[in-house]
């Protein structure tokens, strides 16, 4: 089954630093994968997907994702973090035409 | 631009009563769909939408009706409330496989 694992629930960082949010995914054939991001009390918004193509992908507010097949992996990141960055970070999987699966989330504070 | 609206935004009822989450977009996307959030479980896929007239299951359809008479709307019907359906429910669209969905700002359910 398709699916994708975010292994860590939270992740704190100080503003200026690189930011990283990980997530692994388990498929058959090619994975198709998202972010996204939701703020408090608002629903998820679409930060970047991977198809196929380059490994490195850039996306919304200055975030970008590298895709690793040997690692089975889809990390996020940003160089360098603001604290408006603070957020819950989902990570998704196509599973086919019509349905996503999402990860647990991750819970990003980036600290004054 | 409206996007993805629901309505109501908070709701509490009572075990056993019933209700409808409204979903509304002014895209003319084809998919939409309709996610619960719970607490460290992501998003969970309750029930979706290929086009006006087509609705199919997903992950978790038990007590929950969908229909799709036109191409805006997508209503969420709980046919008898139990306190295990209190989550906050999301509505999605996109215009199909592989694009990013829209989500609305959520619809927060406790059912007493």
């Amino acid at each position: 089954a398709q699916s994708v694992a975010q292994p860590e629930d939270q992740v704190n960082v100080a503003e200026g630093n690189p930011l990283t949010v990980k997530c692994t995914y388990s498929v058959s054939g090619n994975p198709y994968l998202f972010w996204y991001v939701q703020y408090p009390n608002r629903g998820l918004q679409f930060l970047l997907k991977y198809i196929t193509g380059d490994n490195l992908v850039k996306g919304s507010y200055g975030f970008e994702a590298e895709f690793n097949k040997s690692q089975t992996s889809f990390h996020l990141k940003k160089p360098s973090a603001l604290v408006s960055d603070s957020a819950l970070y989902f990570c998704a999987v196509r599973v086919n035409d019509y349905k996503l699966s999402f990860g647990a989330g991750t819970t990003v504070t980036v600290r004054a | 631009n409206a996007g993805v609206t629901q309505t109501p935004k908070f709701q509490v009822l009572k075990t056993g009563q019933s209700m409808t989450l409204q979903c509304a977009q002014d895209m003319n996307h084809e998919y939409m769909s309709w996610y619960r959030q719970d607490p460290g479980m992501g998003l969970r896929l309750i029930h979706y939408s290929v086009g006006a007239g087509i609705t199919d299951q997903g992950e978790v359809p038990n007590g929950y009706n969908v229909s799709r008479s036109t191409t805006e709307d997508f209503p969420l019907r709980l046919l008898s409330a139990a306190p295990s359906q209190t989550s906050v429910y999301f509505c999605a669209s996109s215009l199909g496989p592989n694009q990013p969905q829209h989500f609305g700002d959520g619809t927060r359910l406790s059912i007493l």
